[in-house]
Formats: structure tokens, C-alpha cells, sequence
């Protein structure tokens, strides 16, 4: 596998369900994002880990809850999704640097289609 | 806060032709980075091109070159040679510098580009 790897693509689930969502990086990076990608909404950020650490939650509800065990690995665990939270789910890393920005690579996301 | 505009929702161009998407930027900061991104059918978001604010000269890889206005916050992308491959959802991104903090890509509401056979 190379580059940003995230699965399942697809899912469907109630909004009694918990479900999670798997990102992976293979690209030797240290921060790792979530976004949401909602019809006609420009990608909005979630999430942000820098060194495992989460550094950013952008007034994400608590239904969302994501975990990022090591810096190649990061989740998003979802409980009681409402049918609004459907939307594709971006993953992307970077590799970070004293007063440097490197570029975000995004893996394929996660369709999820919430009932 | 930085907003990213893309004043053009959907585009066509003939293959072989040329297009240029628009997009304009407006910040207070004097160093980021400016990305195109391309969203084909597939949703995979891939990464076109990259222009460092500090730059003057233009990015340009292969078919792909964008035209960089810092005073006018302007970041236009040119496709030379247009291929059906091209057919896609067009991102323009921007990107603040700062030192040991976390990245922060503001995106715009993309553009939608057909190559037309």
C-alpha cells in the first residue's frame, strides 16, 4: 500500500449505530487530518493531530470522536450520527517542520450515508 | 480569517483547448502556500500544483501552470492541451505559514470542469 489508505469506502449506518472510520499513511508523515465533504459546501476541517496530538477541533460535535494511536494511523469514531453527517470523509497527512508548511496528500475517503 | 473564492461553479472546454479556472484569496498574512487540487469522479483529491507566496515565479508542472498575483490575491490555474482525464471538480486552497503549529487548508467551493470530446 502507498500513500493515504482509508477504509471502508463505503458505509451505511442507522443513527443508533458506532461505527469508525480508518485512515493510514504509508508516506512517513507526522500530522494527519479529518475532513467533511458535504454536497456544495467547500471541505470543511475536523481535525487536526500534529505528533499524535490533537491540535485542532473545529467545533466538531462530540458525536464525532477521533483517535490517533501513532502517526500513521488516525480514526473516527461515530455514534449517534444524525442524517445531516452524511457526507464523504477526507483523510489526509502532511509532514511537519519547523516554519515549514508541507503539502496535504488525501486519501479516497469514506462515503457514509447515515439513516 | 482567509477566504478562498472560485467565482466560476462549472466550466467545459473542448479537448486540445485551453482553460483557465479563477481563484482569488483574501488574507492579511504575507507568507502561506496556494494549492490546486483536482477531485475526479473517483473523490480521490489529488494534488495539481503548488505555489509558495514567497515566489515570484510562477508554478508550472507539465500541462498545469497558475498564474500568481500576490498584490492582486489572484491564483488562476491554466490547462494547457486539455485530456478527458481532466474532467473533474477543481479545488483552490490556501494555506497559512507559521512555525510548529498546525496546517490549516482553507478551501474554496471548487469549480467543475468538463473536457468535452
Amino acid at each position: 500500500e502507498t500513500g493515504v489508505t482509508q477504509t471502508p469506502r463505503h458505509l451505511v449506518m442507522g443513527m443508533t449505530n458506532k461505527k469508525s472510520l480508518k485512515c493510514e499513511q504509508h508516506l512517513g508523515h507526522n500530522a494527519m487530518y479529518w475532513y467533511k465533504q458535504s454536497a456544495k459546501k467547500p471541505l470543511e476541517l475536523m481535525f487536526v493531530y500534529n505528533f499524535k496530538e490533537q491540535t485542532e477541533n473545529n467545533s466538531v460535535p462530540s458525536r464525532f470522536s477521533p483517535e490517533c494511536p501513532n502517526s500513521s494511523h488516525l480514526f473516527l469514531h461515530l455514534h449517534t450520527l444524525q442524517p445531516e453527517d452524511s457526507a464523504l470523509y477526507l483523510c489526509a497527512s502532511s509532514r511537519l517542520g519547523l516554519a515549514t508548511q508541507e503539502t496535504q496528500y488525501f486519501g479516497p475517503g469514506t462515503r457514509l450515508l447515515v439513516l | 480569517a482567509q477566504t478562498v473564492t472560485q467565482s466560476q461553479p462549472e466550466m467545459s472546454v473542448q479537448e486540445a483547448e485551453t482553460v483557465t479556472l479563477s481563484c482569488t484569496y483574501d488574507t492579511s498574512e504575507s507568507n502561506y502556500y496556494l494549492f490546486w487540487y483536482k477531485q475526479p469522479p473517483s473523490r480521490q483529491m489529488i494534488l495539481v500544483i503548488r505555489q509558495e507566496a514567497y515566489k515570484q515565479q510562477n508554478a508550472t508542472e507539465n500541462r498545469f501552470s497558475v498564474n500568481f498575483q500576490k498584490a492582486a490575491k489572484s491564483f488562476s490555474l491554466k490547462i494547457s492541451d486539455s485530456q478527458l482525464g481532466d474532467t473533474a471538480m477543481y479545488f483552490c486552497a490556501f494555506m497559512k505559514l507559521f512555525q510548529g503549529g498546525s496546517e490549516k487548508l482553507v478551501f474554496g467551493k471548487g469549480t467543475k470542469l468538463t473536457v468535452n470530446p
